[in-house]
């Protein structure tokens, strides 16, 4: 079964200042990786994906994350952080499959603060 | 650019009364999904359906909830007798191909009194 940890809850960060979200997967075999994110009252929007090439990822938003196998990790990163980045960030993992049940296990979610 | 469209976006019900939540998915995708998030919780995943039959469900999708593709276009997730423990924000998502991400709606706030 694939499961996938976010470390901390909440992270405050001021405005330009670097953003780090950690996310940690659990699979047999390396998975698909997702980050999405959520502005309050909104859906879930895809901020970038990681399907086994290459293993840094650039996304919308100037937000990036590195698949590092040997730390079963997909962290999420942004150089500067801007007012507006503040929202939900939810980790997400799915598995490779030729199954037609492509379901994605989230993460707890991590609630991004980011201070003038 | 193509969306997933939910309707809608608010509904307020009585317990024990029977909601049906709609879902417009991308119109080439040929996965879908329902997940939900109960207030200050993780997404769960509800439901996947492809090729006209359910793929998969979670032990939280049970025998109060079912799904349905009636036409070409919509999907709809039908709560037969709801709880107070059913409100929740529910999403629905849609997918194409293998690696491809699941494209997600704005989701419907169902509020059970």
């Amino acid at each position: 079964a694939q499961s996938v940890t976010q470390l901390g809850s909440h992270v405050s960060v001021s405005e330009g200042a670097l953003v780090l979200l950690r996310c940690n997967y659990s699979s047999s075999v390396p998975p698909y990786l997702f980050w999405y994110v959520q502005y309050p009252n909104q859906g879930l929007q895809l901020l970038l994906k990681y399907t086994s090439a290459a293993t840094l990822v650039k996304g919308i938003n100037g937000f990036e994350a590195e698949f590092k196998k040997s730390e079963t990790s997909f962290h999420l990163t942004k150089p500067s952080a801007h007012m507006s980045d503040a929202a939900e960030y939810f980790c997400a993992v799915r598995p490779i499959s030729s199954g037609s049940a492509r379901q994605l296990t989230f993460g707890s979610g991590t609630q991004l603060t980011v201070l003038p | 650019e193509p969306e997933v469209t939910q309707t809608p976006s608010h509904q307020v019900t009585q317990m024990g009364q029977e909601v049906i939540l709609r879902c417009v998915p991308i119109s080439n995708h040929l996965y879908f999904y329902w997940y939900r998030q109960i207030l200050g919780q993780k997404v769960e995943f509800l439901v996947s359906f492809y090729n006209n039959e359910i793929s998969e469900k979670s032990e939280i999708f049970d025998d109060q909830f079912s799904v349905e593709r009636p036409d070409g276009s919509n999907f709809t997730l039908k709560i037969r007798s709801t709880k107070l423990e059913d409100s929740a924000m529910y999403f629905c998502a849609s997918g194409g191909q293998p690696g491809t991400e699941a494209f997600f709606g704005q989701g419907t706030r169902l509020t059970v009194v």
